[in-house]
């Protein structure tokens, strides 16, 4: 089956770095998604992606729909701590596939 | 818009007891929603497809029977865990479908003893 990469595993940034975070298969996807998961919820969706080459922007993240279908990957600018969390990639093809997830920890 | 609920939000029950958990999704309707399971510090585990109006399909190494899913409406799906044991605790998570996009609900914690 269609199988996500997602990384990194998990990074510890300072408060106001960038982030960039990225997933990649060996399948084409028609559709991203970047959900954000806090603990204890489910969860949420930042942004979709539905064309190649589309970049989108929500608030302080950008996303970028990979020009091969294959790859997407996903910027926090100026993080803050209230971005900790676990980020997840998901790809639509023939269904959904969510990758490992990338956990993120902020230090004020 | 694309409002998914959960109830119960956490529930404690006593092994070879059912617990049936809901799925709803408030402002929109989905013909389609998915039941998953997360284990501590993992990722997301598809259990089952759930259909409105037709059986739901289950992901290979899930047990249909003891998995009961029922899609009756375009908002409600319930999950139902038959004779629970304590394997059985974890995170389990609804989401409904609206064209590709899926909305997660918060979330049922469920711990047997």
């Amino acid at each position: 089956g269609q199988q996500l990469n997602q990384s990194p595993q998990s990074m510890f940034i300072q408060e106001g770095e960038d982030v960039s975070m990225n997933c990649t298969s060996s399948s084409i996807f028609n559709t991203w998604l970047w959900y954000k998961q806090d603990p204890g919820e489910g969860p949420v969706l930042l942004i979709a992606l539905y064309k190649a080459g589309e970049l989108t922007s929500n608030g302080r993240l950008t996303a970028q729909f990979g020009i091969t279908r294959k790859d997407s990957f996903l910027n926090i600018s100026a993080s803050i701590p209230s971005d900790v969390g676990i980020y997840f990639c998901a790809g639509h093809g023939d269904d959904m596939r969510f990758g490992a997830g990338t956990r993120l920890t902020v230090k004020p | 818009g694309a409002v998914v609920s959960q109830h119960p939000s956490w529930v404690i029950c006593k092994s070879g007891t059912s617990v049936k958990i809901e799925c709803r999704s408030l402002d929109f309707q989905a013909t389609t929603m998915f039941w998953y399971r997360q284990f501590p510090k993992q990722s997301l585990m598809l259990m089952a497809t759930s259909n409105e109006g037709s059986k739901a399909t289950y992901e290979q190494g899930v047990e249909k029977d003891k998995f009961l899913i029922n899609h009756a409406s375009l908002t409600l799906s319930t999950l139902t865990v038959t004779s629970a044991h304590p394997e059985d605790s974890s995170f389990y998570i609804c989401s409904a479908a609206r064209g590709y996009e899926q909305y997660f609900g918060p979330g049922t914690r469920l711990t047997v003893t």
